[in-house]
């Protein structure tokens, strides 16, 4: 599976935007760019998903690099409920897996 | 929705000991995925199964770790002997589509705690 590569800890206030960068240039043009995030204690969720197109969703927006080599994790207002590990992870069209990295943890401060 | 339910949340065992984790997916998922999660580090495939089929278990330490999942429901990872290093957290997952990357998603379970003295 292709590398991400993140920023180890990024810190956000509350009620403000926070963008979480991911680096991908090994991406190949099948790769699908996904997102999850583990708040402490749980199991990682889902986020949001894409190829090629920004996507918006309830929870996010992901915005990905017209070369598709980064893309960003764009909370719009960010809350303490926020607060976690943010994991930016490739899956091949016909991958059925996923490989974790170390991912962001992002602090949210009120 | 029910989610992919997990026991015990907490096992503290001595080395050498066995221990076992049990898994029940959501209802009609089809892959089930077991995950060791070392603190401090990102969650790490140990076995991946389609109904109860081995997918990919490249990564399961099988001397001493092993998994199955009969009639293609519940799951049990059990560990034996347990070493210190086998202390992290185990997660189950669940996903109801083979396609993860266009659309599927995986459900986690809130893991199982294991600390090995």
């Amino acid at each position: 599976d292709a590398k991400t590569t993140q920023p180890n800890s990024m810190e956000s206030n509350e009620e403000e935007p926070v963008h979480l960068p991911c680096n991908h240039s090994t991406i190949s043009g099948t790769d699908y760019i996904h997102w999850y995030r583990q708040l402490p204690s749980q199991g990682p969720e889902y986020v949001i998903h894409g190829l090629t197109s920004n996507v918006n969703n309830r929870m996010a927006s992901l915005a990905i690099a017209e070369d598709r080599k980064s893309s960003t994790l764009i909370l719009h207002r960010a809350t303490l409920r926020d607060a976690a590990v943010y994991y930016c992870i490739l899956i091949m069209e016909y991958g059925n897996k996923l490989v974790f990295g170390a991912g962001t943890i992002l602090r949210v401060k009120s | 929705e029910a989610g992919v339910a997990q026991s015990p949340r907490y096992k503290i065992i001595e080395k050498r000991q066995s221990v076992a984790f049990w898994c029940n997916p959501i209802s009609g998922h089809a892959t089930l995925y077991w995950y060791q999660q070392i603190l401090g580090q990102g969650p790490k495939l140990l076995i991946q199964f389609q109904n109860n089929g081995v997918v990919d278990d490249s990564q399961l330490p099988k001397d001493r770790f092993s998994a199955e999942r009969l009639k293609g429901v519940d799951s049990t990872l059990k560990i034996q002997p347990a070493k210190l290093e086998d202390s992290a957290v185990y997660l189950c997952a669940s996903s109801p589509l083979r396609r993860l990357a266009t659309g599927g998603e995986l459900f986690f379970g809130e893991g199982s705690r294991l600390t090995v003295l």
